[in-house]
């Protein structure tokens, strides 16, 4: 069983809707909580961090754990062209090493 | 404020060769953690150097090493380079490693 796992994709979605991505772990003590984006090419770029049960918003991204389902998903709303992108959820067990799991590729279509 | 540097950004070895990677973190941050990138696997953790010491290691063989200064910059090392280590390297700095971390450009290695 993976540490990290999320669904590959390609998720799609048109301009305008909520891109929903999902993520769940392994590690019952894991205790951080993040998502990266990475463009074609590019390094990861952190996005959000989560850190205790609920949602975390900001601008239009929301977070949400869920650590008795060991459940993590980003929500993106009023989706963009350029946020066309993989979306990489990371858990930290608090042990210094990040687990990253192998991404979700997003697509939103004009 | 200057983000995390890698260098060099490519690199062509051939087999057998060995190779040496720099990372400079974000000031302040003392922990630099190590990744491997690869089409087909992800990103692979590879170890956490934080003031100097190495708190925690992935499982590639013990070709792959690193270090830390007193500077917090780190450095890894690949030994005896096989055709599979082709990837894209990346570090990534934070300032107790449980934290955010802000990763580099990351460095494209290839081995002919």
């Amino acid at each position: 069983q993976k540490e990290v796992e999320q669904n590959s994709g390609p998720l799609s979605v048109p301009e305008g809707a909520i891109a929903s991505l999902n993520c769940t772990y392994s590690d019952r003590g894991s205790q951080s909580f993040f998502w990266y984006r990475q463009y074609s090419g590019k390094s990861p770029e952190l996005i959000m961090s989560i850190y205790s049960n609920g949602d975390k918003e900001d601008g239009r991204f929301t977070a949400q754990l869920n650590k008795a389902s060991q459940y993590v998903s980003l929500l993106i709303r009023d989706s963009q062209p350029s946020d066309s992108a993989t979306y990489l959820c990371a858990v930290s067990a608090g042990n210094n090493d990040m687990r990253f799991g192998a991404g979700t590729r997003l697509t939103v279509k004009p | 404020k200057a983000g995390v540097t890698q260098t060099p950004r490519y690199l062509i070895k051939t087999r057998g060769q060995q190779v040496t990677l720099s990372c400079s973190p974000i000031s302040g941050h003392r922990s630099v953690s190590w990744y491997q990138q690869t089409p087909g696997q992800g990103l692979q953790f590879l170890f956490e150097y934080f003031s100097e010491t190495q708190r925690n290691k992935g499982n590639f063989p013990g070709r792959f090493s690193g270090r830390q200064f007193s500077n917090s910059r780190s450095e890894m090392n690949v030994s005896t380079l096989e055709l599979g280590d082709s990837a894209l390297y990346l570090c990534a700095s934070s300032f107790s490693g449980e934290l955010e971390a802000f990763f580099g450009q990351g460095t494209r290695l290839t081995v002919v």
